[in-house]
């Protein structure tokens, strides 16, 4: 069974902190990728990062990292010095044959 | 390049009517998916259609639910008829291939409000 788990249901911060969003997951296949998403209050759900299961190199793309660690199922993600436009709703997604999501963090970062 | 079109954006119902739901994917992108999504919670997979093939409903509630994918390309999405659970937003997203590889762009959703 495949299941991505995001424990925190919502994080407050206040710009420039940095906040970490945690995201776990559930699969037997040995290849698979994982996604985050970004959902703003827009609606749309827009594509942030992928994630290969024999890529365990972390990325970093401006204020945004990612950390996958296959040994722990977790692929989480920092945002460095927040701004209020990053608030948002964050999905996170593994796909082996279909896309699943997680329930999703809320972050607010407040002025 | 265009993104993946929905519409309507907005759609409010009186419960046993029928809707339905139109997308228009990134042109060239093969694989179509809807997906529902409930307040609070993430993205559900209705149904995943490689070209014209539906490839995996097995989460859509065929009682229902319909979808169709004629020439491959543009989709629309029906219930008939509506119950109140069915209030939700209802995504439609596309990919370049099926290969688990490559993200899904997402479209604006549609709101659908039964009352």
């Amino acid at each position: 069974a495949q299941k991505v788990t995001q424990a925190q249901t919502e994080i407050s911060v206040v710009e420039k902190e940095d906040v970490t969003l945690d995201c776990v997951y559930e699969t037997r296949d040995t290849t698979y990728y994982l996604f985050w998403y970004k959902q703003p209050p827009s609606g749309e759900l827009v594509f942030l990062i992928r994630r290969n299961s024999f890529d365990e190199q972390n990325e970093i793309s401006g204020r945004y990292s990612w950390n996958f660690q296959k040994s722990t199922s977790s692929f989480n993600f920092t945002i460095t010095a927040s701004q209020v436009v990053d608030s948002a709703v964050y999905f996170c997604a593994l796909r082996t044959d279909k896309l699943i999501f997680g329930t999703g963090t809320r972050l607010q970062v407040f002025p | 390049e265009a993104g993946v079109v929905q519409s309507p954006r907005y759609k409010i119902i009186e419960k046993k009517q029928p809707v339905a739901f139109w997308c228009n994917p990134i042109s060239g992108h093969n694989t179509l998916y809807w997906y529902r999504q409930n307040l609070g919670q993430g993205p559900e997979l209705l149904i995943r259609y490689e070209n014209e093939e539906a490839v995996d409903d097995s989460q859509l509630p065929k009682d229902r639910f319909s979808a169709e994918r004629l020439k491959g390309v543009d989709s629309t999405l029906k219930i008939q008829p509506a119950e109140l659970g069915d209030s939700a937003v209802y995504l439609c997203a596309s990919s370049p291939r099926g290969t688990p590889g490559h993200e899904a762009f997402f479209g604006q959703g549609t709101r659908l409000t039964v009352v």
